[in-house]
């Protein structure tokens, strides 16, 4: 596609619910990152991928958190019995490949409301 | 890891006048330093980068500088139109595809 892509755009939950957020990466980009953004800060790193593997998991904040891209492009972050501490935006990029840092580009975030 | 430290939090200026935003960063292995642009509600987005072979990189209006011995960098934004305002957020990384630690953000108004 012609940019990050991620659906949902808004969701919202009650406390306790499972949620599943998906990104669709820029075609022939090998790096995935999700970032996760509260109001007013910066983004804050969770984890990310080159190609199908976890590169670097270490900013996913407990077990309750989990991401996948089984195939190498498209990318589900997963969150078990949602607290109301996560609510805030989900942001994906992705880059060409981790190995050159260059620029990342960002999805418009899937905003996360737990009641 | 890597801390990153933007200040200010908030900065107003009238069209036309320059604006700066300073950041600190903690590991001396960083060496990718971009800046991101968010308006309300959008993507963060590049609007430059600068790595650490170098002091100075500039686009147009927009300018950053590095100074690898104090650890901090800067960006700086000349003759701004009231289209600049916007969250500006800096970030370091190294290049072996870690990840990007961002400040807390900079407000930027430019009033007409």
């Amino acid at each position: 596609g012609a940019g990050v892509s991620q659906t949902p755009s808004n969701k919202v939950t009650e406390k306790g619910k499972y949620v599943e957020l998906r990104c669709d990466p820029i075609s022939g980009h090998t790096a995935l990152y999700w970032y996760r953004q509260s109001l007013g800060q910066g983004p804050e790193f969770l984890i990310y991928f080159q190609g199908t593997g976890a590169a670097d998991d270490s900013g996913l904040p407990n077990d309750r958190f989990f991401a996948v891209r089984p195939e190498g492009s498209v990318s589900t972050l997963k969150i078990q019995r949602t607290e109301r501490g996560d609510s805030a935006v989900y942001l994906c990029a992705s880059s060409l490949n981790a190995a050159d840092t260059g620029e990342l580009f960002f999805g418009e975030g899937s905003r996360l409301t737990v009641l | 890891g890597e801390n990153v430290e933007q200040h200010p939090s908030t900065l107003s200026v009238q069209e036309g006048d320059s604006a700066v935003i300073k950041c600190t960063y903690s590991d001396s292995a960083s060496n990718y330093f971009p800046w991101y642009k968010q308006e309300l509600g959008k993507r963060p987005q590049l609007i430059i980068d600068i790595r650490s072979n170098v002091g100075e990189k500039k686009d147009q209006r927009i300018a950053v500088t590095l100074n690898k011995t104090a650890k901090h960098f800067s960006l700086h934004i000349t003759e701004t139109q009231p289209e600049d305002s916007a969250v500006y957020f800096c970030a370091a990384t190294k290049t072996s595809g870690s990840r990007l630690t961002f400040g807390e953000g900079t407000q930027l108004t430019v009033n007409p």
